[in-house]
């Protein structure tokens, strides 16, 4: 059964900490996407990335970084957090270009930022 | 800019009845369009995917036009069921990336 696991379900950080939210696909996918959903504005991308060592910005890449090191591996960062990263996000990874072939989700990480 | 238009309002019918979902987009010409399911506190799930040159697929009982003319994709369940209640989001591909609606929450009412 094809799988993208998100480390964590729930977190709670305090504001300026430094957070990582990390992302493993087991499908061999070239594609890997960041996203955070909120009530009223959808899906919204992050960052994603076509492959190892390579980060494109989405729409709303402030505040964020990323890294991907190695193929399986798509880990978002939070330089300071803040009360207005507190969402809920998506990890992403596609076989084929984004939007052209199926996208399979992970089960989502909701950050309180406190 | 780019715009994706869903009926962000609930969508309630009853049981047995077919729910069509409406995706409006405007200013993009994507070459696919998907929808995908999302369950409270989950991941979207992938449905169906069209591609610009096909006027309707079917997958079971989903259906999915999209019409480019009119800039429009319509999503039915025909013959639905409780367990269809979910929100439902349409996604469409476009300068390297996927961009999704906001997603119509639907009700299958028994």
């Amino acid at each position: 059964d094809v799988k993208v696991t998100q480390s964590s379900r729930y977190l709670v950080k305090r504001t300026g900490e430094k957070v990582f939210l990390e992302c493993v696909q087991d499908m061999d996918h070239e594609n890997m996407f960041w996203y955070r959903q909120d009530p009223g504005l959808g899906l919204r991308l992050i960052y994603f990335s076509y492959d190892v060592k390579m980060k494109e910005k989405g729409d709303i890449p402030e505040g964020y970084s990323v890294s991907r090191e190695k193929k399986e591996r798509f880990s978002l960062i939070l330089e300071s957090a803040s009360t207005n990263q507190t969402s809920m996000y998506l990890c992403a990874s596609s076989k084929g270009a984004a939007g052209k072939s199926e996208a399979f989700f992970g089960q989502g990480t909701r950050l309180t930022v406190v | 800019s780019q715009k994706i238009e869903q009926n962000s309002e609930a969508l309630n019918i009853q049981e047995g009845k077919t729910a069509t979902l409406t995706c409006n987009y405007t200013n993009y010409s994507p070459a696919y369009l998907q929808w995908y399911r999302q369950d409270p506190g989950r991941g979207p799930v992938f449905l169906l995917l069209i591609r610009e040159n096909e006027k309707e697929k079917r997958k079971e009982r989903l259906k999915v036009t999209f019409d480019t003319t009119l800039k429009q994709s319509l999503f039915h369940i025909t013959a639905s069921q409780p367990a269809d209640s979910a929100t439902y989001l349409c996604a469409l591909e476009g300068y390297q990336k996927v961009t999704f609606g906001i997603g119509t929450k639907l009700q299958v009412i028994p």
